[in-house]
């Protein structure tokens, strides 16, 4: 069952332009949505997460956008610049006997192209 | 954050034996996680470890094939017994610290 799902499952974008990552979650016990960024032969890293308490979370050229009650959560990169190139997993994450059990979206591969 | 080493990085094995892969974490943390990640897939839970206890596994993962140790608050050990081509697969370590979770780099396994 998937309980997170994320669209697109590949973009490609022109450096300088925004890329723009969706995801949708079903349980509404989910209580925090991380963003990982992944390259090549690495593991995933911390990006940028958010609370459902708030609708919009800015880092730098990353921004989280959140809709609570259309359960929808974006991931917005300004600026996109071929760095910006890797596979991105939103996610969301519940406290489930004493930790946070986290349910990974299906991956967005990003392309920034000079 | 947290810095997680695992080893191998990658391996290629035979069908029908078995691979461990080691997980060290720089500091101490109660629970740790192993994930399998398949070709060009997302991140699926395999099982949760404590250190003293048995490790909780995920629907669709069962410990005689996923044999997980978990000695010390620093390290743990994951085996992937009787291995198939269907195990090809990259495998990854997390911890969580401060609510985050931290992915080691993965192990990539081949079976041939």
């Amino acid at each position: 069952q998937q309980q997170v799902k994320q669209s697109p499952q590949s973009l490609i974008v022109q450096k300088g332009g925004i890329s723009i990552i969706n995801c949708a979650y079903e349980n509404t016990a989910f209580d925090y949505f991380p963003w990982y960024q992944q390259f090549p032969g690495k593991g995933p890293a911390l990006l940028i997460a958010i609370r459902p308490d708030v609708s919009e979370k800015k880092e730098g050229r990353f921004t989280i956008s959140f809709n609570k009650s259309a359960k929808q959560f974006s991931l917005h990169i300004m600026d996109s610049q071929p760095g910006d190139s890797a596979t991105y997993f939103c996610a969301a994450s519940m406290n489930s006997g004493g930790y946070q059990k986290v349910t990974f979206g299906t991956g967005t591969k990003l392309q920034v192209i000079p | 954050s947290a810095v997680i080493s695992q080893k191998p990085s990658r391996d290629i094995c035979q069908r029908g034996t078995s691979l461990t892969i080691q997980c060290q974490v720089d500091s101490q943390v109660t629970m740790m996680f192993w994930y399998r990640q398949q070709p060009g897939q997302s991140l699926t839970l395999i099982a949760t470890a404590n250190q003293g206890s048995e490790a909780t596994y995920e629907s669709g993962f069962v410990i005689d094939k996923f044999p997980i140790s978990r000695p010390n608050l620093t390290f743990s050990t994951l085996t992937v017994s009787n291995l198939s081509p269907e195990d090809s697969s990259i495998y990854l370590c997390s911890v969580a610290r401060s609510g985050e979770q931290f992915f080691g780099p993965g192990t990539r396994l081949t079976v041939l």
